[in-house]
């Protein structure tokens, strides 16, 4: 596609319940990232796809988040067991190759935990 | 581990005036240190861009300045206008092959 795709925009989920956010980069791009944006703060890694390599998951704060990318083209980012602190911005980002060619970033999820 | 300073944390300069943001990072190895603007909610977006092999680079209003040797780097944004006004985190490529970004600067440009 023209650009970095995400869904949803925005979702709101109850306390325990598990989340699938969804990213579909740009169509050539092999490496894909996720970052967590709380009110007011920077962007913290998550985790790193870089095309059949093993993810780099060095930022996941806990076990109850993962992702993965299927055919090397669209992530999903799971929280299970959602915690009102996992409430925040959920942007993906792509890159032609690593991370030196720059990142284009997906307009983001909104996730509020009630 | 791998960190990236950024200062200052917010910054108040009158329309016409220039504004400067500086970040440090710890990671030798770095060779790449974009620039993103964050509007409020919207996307970061590239805004400008060095690689290490060269030591300033410019875009119009907008130029970056680079030494390798004290590892730190600047945003310079000359002739301020309101609509410059967001938030402009800096980064650093890792040895890993991501991007770690300082923790942001608020520019308010007043008319």
């Amino acid at each position: 596609g023209a650009g970095v795709s995400q869904s949803p925009s925005n979702k709101v989920t109850e306390k325990g319940k598990d989340v699938e956010l969804r990213c579909d980069p740009i169509s050539g791009h092999t490496a894909l990232y996720w970052y967590r944006q709380s009110l007011g703060q920077g962007l913290e890694f998550l985790i790193y796809f870089q095309g059949n390599s093993a993810p780099d998951k060095s930022g996941l704060p806990s076990d109850r988040f993962s992702a993965e990318r299927t055919g090397g083209s669209v992530s999903t980012l799971t929280i299970q067991r959602t915690q009102q602190e996992d409430s925040a911005v959920y942007l993906c980002a792509s890159s032609l190759a690593r991370a030196n060619y720059g990142y284009t970033f997906g307009s983001g999820t909104r996730l509020t935990v009630v | 581990g791998e960190n990236v300073e950024q200062h200052p944390s917010t910054l108040s300069v009158q329309e016409g005036d220039s504004a400067v943001i500086k970040c440090t990072y710890s990671d030798s190895a770095s060779n790449y240190f974009p620039w993103y603007k964050q509007e409020l909610g919207k996307r970061p977006q590239l805004i400008i861009d060095i690689r290490s092999n060269v030591g300033e680079k410019k875009d119009q209003r907008i130029a970056v300045t680079l030494n390798k040797t004290a590892k730190h780097f600047s945003l310079h944004i000359t002739e301020t206008q309101p609509e410059d006004s967001a938030v402009y985190f800096c980064a650093a490529s890792s040895r890993g092959g991501k991007l770690i970004f300082g923790q942001g600067t608020e520019l308010s440009v007043k008319p």
